[in-house]
């Protein structure tokens, strides 16, 4: 119920090229959606999110995507660059006061200079 | 920008000794956080704080752990006797009002 599953594990991508994360939840009561990117020995960063009141979130060349329907969501990098390569991981949250994420078990990301 | 900071970066400890990992988070935030992340997997809620009490934790988060905000800035996470399995990058993560998370560098601990 508390999972949330994301796909695929790595991908790569040509520079210029669009990278398609996607993730999909069950807990209906979730009601926030984050992605963060994650550098080797970083922390994760916020990278883009959404509430399930909107379908559609864009901010420079990140998108993320939303099937309140479906209970799945999808980061799109457009233009993929080589500085872009890190691991991405979807979360969620919701239920509880504290509100703490639920988060997907990471895509690797290489971008080809 | 603000930031959370956490230290050490990375901690060596033998089995069955105790660890304190610190954090300092961003002053303003009322929420923190103890997350981890086994080598190459996922990362793993451990234990919420608010109001100078946990509000919530997952199964990891047994006896052996315990979190205190012993001043108005720092948070720490103590491990009474670690385990092998205790090996992961901790992280410590605030957040405000709203929605914000701000994640830390995170501490390497290895238990050896």
């Amino acid at each position: 119920q508390q999972q949330v599953k994301q796909s695929p594990q790595s991908l790569i991508v040509q520079k210029g090229g669009i990278s398609i994360i996607n993730c999909a939840y069950e807990n209906t009561a979730f009601d926030y959606f984050p992605w963060y990117q994650q550098f080797p020995g970083k922390g994760p960063a916020l990278l883009i999110a959404i509430r399930p009141d909107v379908s559609e979130k864009k901010e420079g060349r990140f998108t993320i995507s939303f099937n309140k329907s479906a209970k799945q969501f999808s980061l799109h990098i457009m233009d993929s660059q080589p500085g872009d390569s890190a691991t991405y991981f979807c979360a969620a949250s919701g239920e509880g006061s504290a509100r703490q994420l639920t988060f997907g078990s990471g895509t690797q990301l290489t971008v080809l200079p | 920008e603000p930031e959370v900071t956490q230290t050490p970066s990375h901690q060596v400890t033998q089995m069955g000794q105790e660890v304190i990992l610190r954090c300092v988070p961003i002053s303003n935030h009322l929420y923190f956080y103890w997350y981890r992340q086994i080598l190459g997997q996922k990362v793993e809620f451990l234990v919420s704080f608010y109001n100078n009490e946990i509000s919530e934790k997952s199964e990891i988060f047994d006896d052996q752990f315990s979190v205190e905000r012993p001043d108005g800035s720092n948070f720490t996470l103590k491990i009474r006797s670690t385990k092998l399995e205790d090996s992961a990058m901790y992280f410590c993560a605030s957040k405000g009002e709203y929605y914000g998370y701000t994640f830390g560098s995170g501490t390497r601990l290895t238990v050896v």
